[in-house]
């Protein structure tokens, strides 16, 4: 059974809309996280979570926004959607937010037209 | 500059035979993680590895924290190897975020 799940696989996505991508992990773990990875382009960290709180932001923009409704959630939120956006993001876990090993979901693919 | 260097950038080898692959950090840091990404994207953890030496199967990680460097060895290569490896560095604050290589692409043929 796939312990970090990402819902949807695929996503398709007109410029300007708004989507909400999801991840729900059942490894028991109290850090979240979401990466981005774009085409010729390093895996790019963009959000930590601890114990349903913010540790770390390394998205420039407000319209990536993190939402936590419970400790093993932590969807993403995107809206005024851009063609830049288009990437596979990547949420992960880990038992603490730190020196801890992370376990990466299958991912979602967004393309913006 | 690139926190993060991996190298070779791709690797062709024949089956059964070896490969090192090599990770160098250009800053201190906390520790380092070793993935495997598959053809379609999905990473799998091969080693969580902050300092020294540990093996599973034919691969053999080595992480010398003090020289910011850490390697990837796979002995006996299969076919089934093929595919990217990457690795990332966490430093800093205790905040998890990993910083990633642009990865080494390997392919082996039978």
């Amino acid at each position: 059974d796939p312990k970090i799940i990402q819902k949807p696989k695929y996503l398709v996505a007109v410029t300007g809309s708004e989507k909400i991508l999801i991840c729900e992990q059942y490894l028991g773990h109290n850090a979240m996280y979401w990466y981005r990875q774009s085409a010729k382009k390093p895996l790019e960290f963009m959000f930590s979570y601890s114990y349903q709180k913010l540790m770390d932001n390394q998205t420039a923009s407000s319209r990536f926004q993190p939402q936590s409704s419970k400790k093993n959630h932590l969807d993403l939120q995107i809206t005024a959607l851009k063609p830049d956006d288009s990437a596979t993001y990547f949420c992960a876990s880990s038992q603490s937010g730190g020196y801890a090993e992370q376990f990466f979901g299958p991912g979602t693919r967004l393309t913006v037209l | 500059g690139q926190q993060v260097q991996q190298s070779p950038a791709s690797l062709v080898l024949q089956e059964g035979e070896n490969a090192e692959l090599q990770c160098n950090f250009s800053t201190s840091l906390n520790s380092m993680q070793w993935f495997y990404q598959r053809p379609g994207g999905s990473l799998v953890s091969l080693f969580y590895n902050p300092s020294g030496t540990k093996q599973s199967g034919r691969l053999t990680s080595t992480t010398v924290i003090k020289e910011r460097r850490s390697s990837l060895h796979i002995s006996s290569s299969q076919t089934t190897d093929s595919g990217t490896y990457l690795c990332a560095m966490e430093r800093g604050a205790n905040t998890g975020k990993l910083t990633f290589g642009h990865g080494t692409i390997l392919r082996v043929h039978p």
